[in-house]
């Protein structure tokens, strides 16, 4: 069955890095494009970013953009966020979701982590 | 962008009620809207696709329906279990936008 496990999250001061990883197991990792959502505490969910299943595109919300990398790594099938500059609002539980169908920029997300904890606070 | 809103924001029905959601888009989104489900403390969940498409092991209890710019979500019969945040989201032009929630709970 298809796992997605987030690891990377913590405390961090503004203007700091942190770096998320998503380990998927359970399909093909590398036919499926991959996204991360976040959800602020208390708060709706907000669509991050999305790499191709071959990295040869990336989308980002203009809230990340120029900010947040999403990368990913097909041979150890996990997928990465790179935040840089961070600041108190990038508080959130961060999810890896993947589509529910594969090669399609535009499925819908048929999975989700467990989600792992930013806190972005001096 | 494509700005999307939902009514309610929150709703309160007794079990065995037929509750509705309604989401709409800011411009035509076609049937590229889906439904999400998300328990306190707990992952978004996939309910329907596509505007109208139960995604697999689903209740049929849960249903969807609209295209262009208006779409609804309706539970024929509310349960216990269904106490949740409900969540429509839109694809359009490579990015996937969320609406702000609707919170079901029992009365």
């Amino acid at each position: 069955q298809v796992q997605l496990v987030e690891s990377g999250g913590g405390v961090v001061q503004p203007g700091r890095s942190l770096r998320l990883s998503c380990a998927a197991s359970g399909f093909t990792f590398s036919s499926y494009g991959m996204h991360w959502v976040r959800q602020a505490p208390g708060k709706g969910l907000e669509w991050v970013a999305v790499i191709w299943y071959d990295g040869s595109n990336k989308y980002y919300a203009d809230s990340v953009k120029g900010r947040f990398t999403i990368s990913r790594d097909n041979s150890k099938n996990t997928l990465y966020l790179q935040m840089n500059s961070l600041r108190a609002e990038d508080t959130a539980v961060y999810y890896c979701a993947s589509p529910k169908f594969e090669y399609s920029s535009s499925s819908p997300l048929g999975h989700w982590g467990q989600g792992t904890l930013v806190t972005v606070s001096s | 962008d494509i700005q999307m809103t939902q009514s309610p924001s929150s709703l309160s029905a007794s079990v065995g009620d037929r509750v509705t959601i309604t989401c709409q888009a800011s411009q035509d989104i076609s049937n590229y809207l889906n439904w999400y489900q998300q328990k306190p403390g707990k992952a978004p969940k996939l309910l329907i696709y596509d505007a109208s498409n139960l995604e697999t092991g689903v209740p049929s209890r849960f249903s969807g329906s609209g295209s262009g710019t208006d779409f609804t979500f309706t539970i024929s019969s509310l349960q216990p279990e269904d106490i949740a945040t409900y969540y429509c989201q839109q694809y359009d032009n490579l990015i996937f936008t969320f609406g702000p929630g609707t919170k079901v709970d029992i009365k």
